[in-house]
């Protein structure tokens, strides 16, 4: 049983234009959620995160929304760029642990 | 800025053959993770440690072993390796302050043959 969700294993956006990432998750308990981001043959690296007491929180072009009572956050990029092209990772902490959980991954491509 | 780092990058083992994978970090920190990737299912915990001679199960430790001897190091162990054991694995530490963020190795490339 997954926890955590991303239902859409690709997507494609050309360069300048937004790219909306989304995750869904099931756990109530989750407290804390997190975006990483993947290049190949590397280890994910950390982009920005949002705790579950608030519902938004910005980075330069990077945006995070967090959606409780749907158990939905999305990561918004704005404007995307070549470099964004990547697989990104959410995750989310149960405030009972130690661990994250995380989603199965969006591959993102900017087009230029 | 070495930060975490893992050896070796890349192996391939016999079905059966053992290897410990070695993970490092310069950080000073207090917890240490162990995921495998496979893809499509995103990274799974396999083993964590919340501090030097502790251990704890992940959601699939069954094949695997870790050890903690000492703060900057987390070993994690095939005893018996089985090709369900070809995977990426990433090892990953924090601090235990309130932000869980968690900062990656590079990844070894295991395949089992």
């Amino acid at each position: 049983d997954q926890q955590v969700k991303q239902n859409s294993p690709s997507l494609s956006v050309q360069e300048g234009r937004i790219s909306i990432l989304n995750c869904d998750y099931t756990n109530s308990m989750f407290d804390y959620f997190l975006w990483y981001k993947k290049y190949p043959a590397e280890g994910p690296t950390f982009l920005i995160s949002i705790s579950s007491i608030k519902d938004k929180n910005e980075d330069g072009r990077f945006t995070v929304f967090l959606n409780k009572s749907a158990k939905h956050l999305s990561l918004h990029i704005v404007p995307s760029q070549p470099g964004d092209s990547a697989v990104y990772f959410c995750a989310a902490r149960n405030n009972a642990g130690n661990m994250l959980t995380f989603g199965g991954g969006t591959r993102l491509m900017v087009k230029p | 800025n070495a930060g975490v780092t893992q050896t070796p990058k890349f192996r391939v083992l016999k079905t059966g053959q053992s290897m410990t994978l070695l993970c490092a970090q310069d950080m000073n920190h207090e917890y240490m993770y162990w995921y495998r990737q496979d893809p499509g299912m995103g990274l799974r915990l396999i083993h964590y440690s919340v501090g030097e001679g502790t251990t704890a199960k992940g959601e699939v430790p069954d094949g695997y072993n870790v050890s903690r001897l000492k703060k900057q190091n987390f070993l994690l162990g095939l005893e018996s390796a089985a090709p369900s054991q070809t995977s990426v694995y990433f090892c990953a530490s924090r601090t235990d302050a309130v932000l869980p963020i968690q900062y990656f190795g590079a990844g070894t490339r295991l395949s089992v043959l």
